[in-house]
């Protein structure tokens, strides 16, 4: 996925732990996307940012925060993470008039 | 609040063939709807982008087609490949904006040679 890289890849915490997953774009672009994808439910955006330090929320943002202190990275941090935020995390990135740039995703689950 | 509906059941075809997928849509009338493909441990790929004024694209082998009064899509792979099976998305800007893309759950497909 060109010019944009999540890590970890995959993760097991505990339950009430804190969690960052991190999102890293080479290219500049202003609009990257925080989305968690679970089965019949597809993609459903939890943050996204327009800019650095400029962030708002989408559908399934409780107990999510994000920041952006520099335009390459956005980061998601779960606070406390719970059974029910096991899911694979997804960035994006928004690439001029057309479609979004996925990043690998990230497994993470929660025990 | 916006719902997007995809086939949940997977679509099994022949190779050659042409295989056509739907998405409906109720209670927006979105300005874009997007198509994008999913293969297994990947990220979705961007493949078209339609917007409510255009009633067709086309891409190499791909059609996709946007009926504003019936709120479907149809996307149609032809001379399918058993390289294009995987999952597809369609995606539309909900109330939010462009910036707030709804995704449908998906329809899996899956060509036989």
């Amino acid at each position: 996925d060109a010019g944009i890289t999540q890590s970890p890849r995959h993760k097991v915490t505990e339950t009430g732990t804190p969690v960052t997953l991190r999102c890293h774009q080479t290219e500049n672009h202003r609009y990257m996307y925080w989305y968690r994808q679970d089965p019949g439910h597809g993609l459903r955006l939890i943050h996204y940012s327009y800019g650095v330090k400029d962030t708002d929320k989408g559908e399934v943002s409780d107990g999510y925060s994000v920041s952006r202190s520099k335009t390459e990275d956005f980061l998601l941090t779960l606070e406390s993470a719970t059974s029910s935020q096991t899911s694979v995390y997804f960035c994006a990135i928004r690439v001029g008039e057309d479609g979004y740039t996925f990043g690998s995703g990230t497994r993470l689950t929660v025990v | 609040s916006q719902k997007i509906e995809q086939n949940s059941e997977a679509l099994n075809i022949q190779e050659g063939k042409t295989a056509t997928l739907t998405c409906n849509y109720t209670n927006y009338s979105p300005a874009y709807l997007q198509w994008y493909r999913q293969d297994p441990g990947r990220g979705p790929v961007f493949l078209l982008l339609i917007r409510e004024n255009e009633k067709e694209k086309r891409k190499e082998r791909l059609k996709v087609t946007f009926d504003t009064t019936l709120k479907q899509s149809l996307f149609h792979i032809t001379a399918s490949q058993p390289a294009d099976s995987a999952t597809y998305l369609c995606a539309l800007d909900g109330s939010g904006g462009y910036n707030k893309l709804i995704f449908g759950a998906g329809t899996r497909l899956a060509v036989h040679p």
